[in-house]
């Protein structure tokens, strides 16, 4: 069985400056890693994923993501957050299971004030 | 950019009816799920589907539920006989192949009064 753990349900920052989504997962099989990013009234976008070789991956919006095996963790990063960035921001893992279902954890709201 | 469509986009329902939420997956995917949100909670998984059967499907997709690709475009999910927990937003996601990740769709917001 699979779980995701999203630690901060809401994350409050202003504009400009840095921020951290934090991501953490059990898996007793390998795994692939994603972050959805869910707008106002808006269905779930492909934001990132992680399925083999570097595990820093970057989105082109300024975000990234690493894998780290060792702390089972794909915590999301950028480095100047716009307004336009508020949104819910979904982690979520799938197995080489049958049916790659995915498993999401609860979301964080990222809120970017001026 | 191929989408993941679904229709309606909001569905508004009398507990006990059946009713039919509809996906047009992207054209050459092979993979189509079905999940839930429910107001305030996580998105779960409800089925999966491939070469025309179920491959998966979770504890939530009982014998009320049923998923069909009557005609090669279209993936429906049929609730048979609607329950007021089954208010929820339902998205349709399909995925080409194994190592490729799930496109969703805007999702059908169903409410049951």
């Amino acid at each position: 069985a699979q779980s995701v753990t999203q630690l901060d349900s809401q994350v409050p920052v202003f504009e400009e400056a840095p921020v951290e989504l934090r991501c953490n997962y059990s898996s007793s099989v390998s795994v692939y890693l994603f972050w959805y990013v869910q707008y106002p009234n808006q269905g779930l976008q492909l934001l990132l994923k992680y399925l083999s070789g570097s595990t820093l991956v970057k989105s082109i919006n300024g975000f990234e993501a690493e894998f780290n095996k060792s702390q089972t963790s794909f915590h999301l990063r950028k480095p100047s957050v716009h307004i336009s960035d508020t949104a819910e921001y979904f982690c979520a893992v799938s197995g080489d299971n049958a049916g790659n279902m995915l498993t999401f954890g609860g979301g964080t709201r990222l809120m970017v004030k001026p | 950019e191929p989408e993941v469509t679904q229709t309606p986009s909001h569905q508004v329902t009398q507990m006990g009816q059946e009713v039919i939420l509809r996906c047009v997956p992207i054209s050459n995917h092979l993979y189509f799920y079905w999940y839930r949100q429910i107001l305030g909670q996580k998105v779960e998984f409800l089925v999966s589907f491939y070469n025309n059967e179920i491959s998966e499907k979770s504890e939530i997709f009982d014998d009320q539920f049923s998923v069909e690709r009557p005609d090669g475009s279209n993936f429906t999910l049929k609730i048979r006989s609607t329950k007021l927990e089954d208010s929820a937003m339902y998205f349709c996601a399909s995925m080409r192949n194994s190592n490729q990740p799930q496109h969703f769709g805007d999702g059908t917001r169903l409410s049951i009064l």
